[in-house]
Protein backbone atom coordinates (compact mmCIF):
# COMPACT_ATOMS: atom_id res chain seq x y z
CA UNK A 1 0.00 0.00 0.00
CA UNK A 2 1.28 3.41 -1.00
CA UNK A 3 2.02 6.06 2.15
CA UNK A 4 2.73 9.46 1.88
CA UNK A 5 4.08 10.70 5.16
CA UNK A 6 4.64 14.96 5.80
CA UNK A 7 6.44 16.54 8.12
CA UNK A 8 4.69 18.24 10.82
CA UNK A 9 3.06 21.63 10.67
CA UNK A 10 5.15 25.42 10.17
CA UNK A 11 4.45 28.79 11.57
CA UNK A 12 6.86 30.96 9.64
CA UNK A 13 6.97 35.16 9.79
CA UNK A 14 5.84 36.78 6.28
CA UNK A 15 9.29 37.05 4.03
CA UNK A 16 10.81 33.83 5.49
CA UNK A 17 10.76 30.36 3.57
CA UNK A 18 9.41 27.20 4.54
CA UNK A 19 10.28 23.84 3.10
CA UNK A 20 8.42 20.69 3.95
CA UNK A 21 9.00 17.04 3.27
CA UNK A 22 6.96 13.97 2.18
CA UNK A 23 8.53 10.37 2.81
CA UNK A 24 6.30 8.03 0.51
CA UNK A 25 6.63 3.87 0.56
CA UNK A 26 4.91 1.27 -0.85
CA UNK A 27 6.21 1.56 -4.31
CA UNK A 28 9.43 2.31 -6.37
CA UNK A 29 10.21 5.92 -5.88
CA UNK A 30 11.46 6.80 -9.38
CA UNK A 31 8.27 5.19 -10.86
CA UNK A 32 5.83 8.07 -10.80
CA UNK A 33 6.14 11.74 -10.45
CA UNK A 34 5.39 13.96 -7.07
CA UNK A 35 2.58 16.82 -6.80
CA UNK A 36 2.75 19.63 -4.64
CA UNK A 37 -0.91 21.23 -4.08
CA UNK A 38 -2.05 24.17 -1.96
CA UNK A 39 -5.64 24.13 -0.12
CA UNK A 40 -6.06 28.11 1.31
CA UNK A 41 -8.41 28.02 3.77
CA UNK A 42 -11.68 27.09 2.73
CA UNK A 43 -10.61 27.15 -0.88
CA UNK A 44 -9.91 25.03 -3.55
CA UNK A 45 -7.04 23.07 -4.67
CA UNK A 46 -4.53 24.84 -6.32
CA UNK A 47 -1.42 22.61 -8.32
CA UNK A 48 2.05 23.93 -7.33
CA UNK A 49 4.09 21.88 -9.38
CA UNK A 50 5.76 18.22 -10.02
CA UNK A 51 9.35 16.18 -9.93
CA UNK A 52 10.25 13.34 -11.71
CA UNK A 53 12.24 11.35 -9.20
CA UNK A 54 14.01 9.58 -11.92
CA UNK A 55 15.46 12.55 -13.77
CA UNK A 56 14.89 15.24 -11.26
CA UNK A 57 12.80 17.14 -13.49
CA UNK A 58 10.93 19.74 -12.22
CA UNK A 59 7.44 21.76 -13.67
CA UNK A 60 6.31 24.61 -11.55
CA UNK A 61 2.93 26.62 -11.58
CA UNK A 62 3.37 29.87 -13.29
CA UNK A 63 2.25 31.52 -10.33
CA UNK A 64 4.74 29.89 -8.05
CA UNK A 65 7.28 29.97 -10.41
CA UNK A 66 10.03 31.57 -8.69
CA UNK A 67 9.27 31.31 -5.34
CA UNK A 68 8.65 27.47 -5.03
CA UNK A 69 11.79 24.66 -5.48
CA UNK A 70 10.72 20.70 -5.04
CA UNK A 71 13.08 18.61 -4.78
CA UNK A 72 13.49 14.47 -4.62
CA UNK A 73 15.61 12.56 -2.90
CA UNK A 74 15.98 8.69 -4.05
CA UNK A 75 18.36 7.30 -1.66
CA UNK A 76 15.43 8.49 1.07
CA UNK A 77 12.48 8.28 -0.77
CA UNK A 78 11.31 11.63 0.12
CA UNK A 79 10.41 14.97 -1.99
CA UNK A 80 10.47 18.34 -0.65
CA UNK A 81 8.29 21.34 -1.15
CA UNK A 82 10.58 24.87 -0.76
CA UNK A 83 8.46 28.57 -0.65
CA UNK A 84 10.44 31.59 -0.25
CA UNK A 85 8.87 34.92 0.45
CA UNK A 86 5.99 34.06 2.13
CA UNK A 87 3.20 36.22 2.60
CA UNK A 88 0.01 35.88 4.44
CA UNK A 89 -2.03 34.44 1.86
CA UNK A 90 0.56 31.51 1.65
CA UNK A 91 -1.30 30.63 4.98
CA UNK A 92 -2.58 26.77 3.95
CA UNK A 93 -2.29 23.31 3.89
CA UNK A 94 0.15 21.84 1.28
CA UNK A 95 -0.14 18.28 0.20
CA UNK A 96 1.95 16.01 -1.75
CA UNK A 97 0.47 13.25 -3.80
CA UNK A 98 1.92 11.01 -6.42
CA UNK A 99 0.46 10.02 -9.88
CA UNK A 100 -0.88 6.29 -11.13
CA UNK A 101 -1.75 7.39 -14.39
CA UNK A 102 -0.17 10.49 -15.81
CA UNK A 103 -1.08 13.49 -13.64
CA UNK A 104 -3.76 11.57 -11.85
CA UNK A 105 -3.54 12.00 -8.01
CA UNK A 106 -4.55 8.83 -6.40
CA UNK A 107 -2.96 8.35 -3.19
CA UNK A 108 -2.22 11.51 -0.84
CA UNK A 109 -0.28 13.36 1.87
CA UNK A 110 -1.93 13.88 5.19
CA UNK A 111 -1.25 17.98 4.70
CA UNK A 112 1.28 20.02 6.47
CA UNK A 113 -0.52 23.64 7.45
CA UNK A 114 1.92 26.51 6.94
CA UNK A 115 0.65 29.32 8.67
CA UNK A 116 2.10 32.91 7.90
CA UNK A 117 2.06 35.13 10.57
CA UNK A 118 3.76 38.33 11.92
CA UNK B 1 -4.94 26.79 -18.49
CA UNK B 2 -7.89 24.71 -18.82
CA UNK B 3 -10.46 26.38 -16.21
CA UNK B 4 -13.29 23.81 -14.60
CA UNK B 5 -15.94 25.30 -12.95
CA UNK B 6 -18.59 23.59 -10.66
CA UNK B 7 -22.59 23.66 -10.37
CA UNK B 8 -23.92 24.33 -7.89
CA UNK B 9 -21.34 25.15 -4.78
CA UNK B 10 -23.50 23.31 -2.61
CA UNK B 11 -25.95 21.19 -2.35
CA UNK B 12 -28.42 19.99 0.38
CA UNK B 13 -30.03 16.45 -0.34
CA UNK B 14 -32.11 13.79 2.23
CA UNK B 15 -30.49 11.15 3.06
CA UNK B 16 -31.33 7.80 0.29
CA UNK B 17 -32.08 10.88 -2.09
CA UNK B 18 -30.28 11.68 -4.97
CA UNK B 19 -27.26 14.38 -5.50
CA UNK B 20 -25.82 15.40 -8.65
CA UNK B 21 -22.70 17.51 -9.25
CA UNK B 22 -21.74 19.04 -12.43
CA UNK B 23 -18.56 20.52 -13.66
CA UNK B 24 -17.67 21.89 -16.90
CA UNK B 25 -14.10 22.34 -18.89
CA UNK B 26 -13.14 25.32 -20.55
CA UNK B 27 -11.62 22.95 -23.11
CA UNK B 28 -12.48 19.71 -24.08
CA UNK B 29 -10.56 17.07 -21.74
CA UNK B 30 -11.41 14.20 -24.34
CA UNK B 31 -8.28 12.75 -26.12
CA UNK B 32 -8.91 11.22 -29.42
CA UNK B 33 -5.68 8.87 -29.82
CA UNK B 34 -7.52 6.95 -26.57
CA UNK B 35 -11.11 8.16 -26.61
CA UNK B 36 -10.59 8.96 -22.67
CA UNK B 37 -12.31 11.67 -20.98
CA UNK B 38 -8.65 13.31 -18.89
CA UNK B 39 -11.81 13.74 -16.10
CA UNK B 40 -11.01 13.23 -12.36
CA UNK B 41 -13.72 13.47 -9.33
CA UNK B 42 -12.33 13.45 -5.67
CA UNK B 43 -13.64 13.18 -2.21
CA UNK B 44 -12.84 15.62 0.47
CA UNK B 45 -14.12 15.42 4.44
CA UNK B 46 -12.70 17.99 6.79
CA UNK B 47 -9.38 17.24 8.20
CA UNK B 48 -8.42 15.00 5.37
CA UNK B 49 -6.73 15.16 1.89
CA UNK B 50 -8.78 14.12 -0.93
CA UNK B 51 -9.68 10.56 -1.92
CA UNK B 52 -9.85 9.62 -5.47
CA UNK B 53 -13.63 8.60 -6.46
CA UNK B 54 -13.32 8.20 -10.24
CA UNK B 55 -11.17 8.98 -13.29
CA UNK B 56 -11.23 8.54 -17.09
CA UNK B 57 -14.80 10.05 -15.86
CA UNK B 58 -16.92 7.19 -15.02
CA UNK B 59 -14.23 4.42 -13.57
CA UNK B 60 -14.32 4.19 -10.10
CA UNK B 61 -11.42 3.62 -8.21
CA UNK B 62 -11.20 0.33 -5.86
CA UNK B 63 -13.83 0.36 -3.35
CA UNK B 64 -15.86 3.02 -3.98
CA UNK B 65 -19.45 2.24 -3.73
CA UNK B 66 -21.71 1.45 -6.80
CA UNK B 67 -24.19 4.19 -5.33
CA UNK B 68 -21.43 6.65 -6.97
CA UNK B 69 -20.98 7.38 -10.37
CA UNK B 70 -19.56 9.47 -13.11
CA UNK B 71 -20.48 10.36 -16.74
CA UNK B 72 -19.71 12.93 -19.52
CA UNK B 73 -17.72 13.65 -22.48
CA UNK B 74 -15.60 16.57 -23.73
CA UNK B 75 -16.35 19.41 -21.65
CA UNK B 76 -19.63 18.41 -19.57
CA UNK B 77 -19.43 15.76 -16.78
CA UNK B 78 -21.72 15.11 -13.60
CA UNK B 79 -20.98 13.22 -10.74
CA UNK B 80 -24.19 11.30 -9.44
CA UNK B 81 -24.39 9.43 -5.77
CA UNK B 82 -27.47 7.19 -6.21
CA UNK B 83 -28.84 7.10 -2.76
CA UNK B 84 -26.87 9.51 -0.25
CA UNK B 85 -25.60 8.20 2.84
CA UNK B 86 -23.87 10.08 5.59
CA UNK B 87 -20.90 9.17 5.07
CA UNK B 88 -21.21 10.76 1.31
CA UNK B 89 -21.11 14.24 3.33
CA UNK B 90 -17.79 16.05 1.73
CA UNK B 91 -16.93 18.55 -0.55
CA UNK B 92 -16.43 17.20 -4.30
CA UNK B 93 -13.68 18.12 -7.21
CA UNK B 94 -13.59 17.82 -10.61
CA UNK B 95 -9.78 17.56 -12.28
CA UNK B 96 -8.96 17.62 -15.10
CA UNK B 97 -5.62 15.57 -16.22
CA UNK B 98 -5.57 16.36 -19.92
CA UNK B 99 -2.43 18.70 -19.99
CA UNK B 100 -0.68 20.36 -17.53
CA UNK B 101 -0.94 22.42 -15.38
CA UNK B 102 -3.63 20.19 -14.06
CA UNK B 103 -6.55 22.13 -12.60
CA UNK B 104 -9.67 21.77 -10.40
CA UNK B 105 -12.92 23.12 -10.13
CA UNK B 106 -13.53 24.85 -6.91
CA UNK B 107 -15.93 22.48 -5.51
CA UNK B 108 -19.53 21.23 -4.19
CA UNK B 109 -20.07 21.18 -0.82
CA UNK B 110 -22.60 17.92 -0.19
CA UNK B 111 -24.89 17.99 3.06
CA UNK B 112 -27.73 16.65 4.16
CA UNK B 113 -31.08 18.08 4.37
Amino acid sequence: EVHLVQSGAEVKKPGTTVKISCKVSGYTFIDSSLYWVKQAPGRGLEWMGLVDPEKGETIYAEKFQGRVTITADTSTDTTYMTLSSLRPEDTAVYYCATESLARLLDSWGQGTLVTVSS
Amino acid sequence: DTVMTQSPESLAVSLGERATINCKSSQSVLHTFNNQNYLAWYQQKPGQPPKLLIYWASTRESGVPDRISGSGSGTDFTLTISSLQAEDVAVYFCQQYYSTPITFGPGTKVEVK
